[in-house]
């Protein structure tokens, strides 16, 4: 069956260390996207892509990077962690730009900050 | 004003009971309209989607939308424990993929 994976589900850092979280869909899926969850926010888009070399700044993306070289990888990556960065991060795809399809959801990487 | 608006609850209801749920929205653009359902510690998983107006079921859940009052609502029927979950409303207008989510709702359902 295809899927969305992430990795770490679980994450401990130190503050201004560089993390990557990694993202990996079998639905060839062209759209990819970022999330981070937090109480009392609900779910922001950090960063999405459209398809391979796009990408495309969210709500929260200050902080963030993610580059697209495949269709099946996102990689998040927090280019110097901090504190406000402690938050649970999903990853979601979707099929295509002008359907409006649903989108597939991971189950979540845990990030905390020290 | 958030695009979206959902009282966070948390809401809890005895076994059997009838949840319902609801999202205001203020983008008169907004034409597909999505719930979620979210396990502790999993991601979110469609429950139902919509299109437009109107009144969608599917087993014990329905989903209903009201463009004219931009409110839209979900309903379990004969609620079971295992609907013990975070419930998200979603929503995006047409040609768009990035949804606008509602802050969701923790329901709890009690044996």
């Amino acid at each position: 069956d295809a899927e969305i994976t992430q990795s770490p589900r679980h994450k401990i850092t130190e503050t201004g260390r560089q993390v990557t979280l990694a993202c990996h869909q079998t639905w060839n899926h062209n759209n990819m996207f970022w999330y981070r969850q937090d109480l009392g926010h609900g779910l922001r888009l950090i960063h999405y892509s459209y398809g391979v070399q796009d990408t495309n700044k969210g709500e929260v993306s200050d902080g963030y990077s993610v580059s697209r070289s495949n269709t099946e990888d996102l990689p998040l990556t927090l280019e110097s962690a901090a504190s406000s960065q402690t938050s649970v991060y999903f990853c979601a795809s979707s099929v295509s730009t002008g359907n409006n399809s649903p989108l597939h959801f991971g189950n979540g990487t845990r990030l905390t900050v020290t | 004003q958030k695009e979206v608006e959902q009282d966070p609850g948390p809401l809890s209801v005895p076994e059997g009971a009838i949840v319902s749920l609801n999202c205001t929205y203020s983008n008169s653009a907004f034409q597909y309209f999505m719930w979620y359902r979210q396990y502790s510690r999993k991601g979110p998983e469609l429950l139902m989607y919509t299109y437009s107006s109107g009144n969608k079921e599917d087993g014990r859940f329905t989903a209903q939308v009201d463009k004219s009052s931009k409110y839209i609502s979900l309903f379990i029927r004969d609620s079971q424990p295992s609907d013990s979950a975070t419930y998200l409303c979603a929503m995006s207008a047409t040609g768009n993929n990035r949804l606008a989510f509602g802050k969701g709702n923790q329901v709890v359902v009690i044996p």
